[in-house]
């Protein structure tokens, strides 16, 4: 069975300042997709990035890179220069690419992150 | 952003009454989903559909129904509302099925079964 790991229920960070969320996951799909999404207090879910199982190198978009580690089964999401409006829960989730697992997503419990001024 | 809707935005109910949620797209992608998000769960499939009448349980179906008449209508049915129900519910979307196809939400309702 799929499983999405989050051990940091909360995390403080300066502004300017990188910091990394954990995410380890577990599949015996040989195919699988990574999606980070972030929820601010709004409660919307919003899409921040994905990476391939199979893809070469670390997906990036703007602040957000994923520290994708195949062999140790982590995708940690890495923000750069936090900024106050990213203060938000933050989910990790997995969607695989075998027929019977690729209709959902199974998310981990969520980080939620305080950005401090 | 996708085009997305959910109505109502919050309902409060009271136990044993029946309960419809709509999810409405303007993006004319295949799929769409209903998750419930509970504090330490994450999000949670309830049920999904693949096409216009064609839809499948998700992991907590039980208590819940849905259908889909139209590509962009997807509708999420309590027949008989109860407290564990009270929950957040997500629809979402995505243009194909595979992996790689992000699933994109839609705004949240808040319910309350009293």
């Amino acid at each position: 069975a799929q499983k999405i790991t989050q051990t940091q229920p909360g995390m403080f960070v300066q502004e300017k300042e990188a910091v990394t969320l954990d995410c380890t996951y577990d599949t015996s799909d040989p195919s699988y997709g990574l999606f980070w999404y972030k929820q601010p207090s709004s409660g919307e879910m919003i899409f921040l990035i994905y990476q391939g199982s199979y893809d070469q190198q670390n997906a990036t978009e703007g602040r957000y890179s994923l520290n994708f580690q195949k062999a140790r089964k982590s995708a940690n999401l890495v923000i750069s220069a936090s900024q106050l409006g990213d203060s938000a829960m933050y989910f990790c989730a997995m969607r695989g690419f075998e027929m019977d697992s690729s209709y959902k997503l199974i998310f981990g419990s969520g980080t939620r992150l305080l950005v401090r001024p | 952003d996708a085009g997305i809707t959910q109505s109502p935005r919050h309902k409060v109910t009271e136990t044993g009454t029946p309960v419809t949620l709509r999810c409405h797209q303007t993006e004319n992608h295949r799929y769409m989903y209903w998750y419930r998000q509970d504090p330490g769960h994450g999000l949670r499939l309830i049920h999904y559909s693949y096409g216009v009448k064609d839809t499948d349980k998700g992991e907590v179906s039980d208590g819940y129904s849905v259908s889909r008449s139209k590509t962009e209508d997807f509708l999420l049915t309590l027949e008989s509302a109860t407290s564990s129900q009270t929950s957040v519910y997500f629809c979402a979307i995505s243009d194909g099925w595979v992996s790689t196809d992000t699933q994109y939400f839609g705004p949240g309702t808040r319910l309350t079964v009293l």
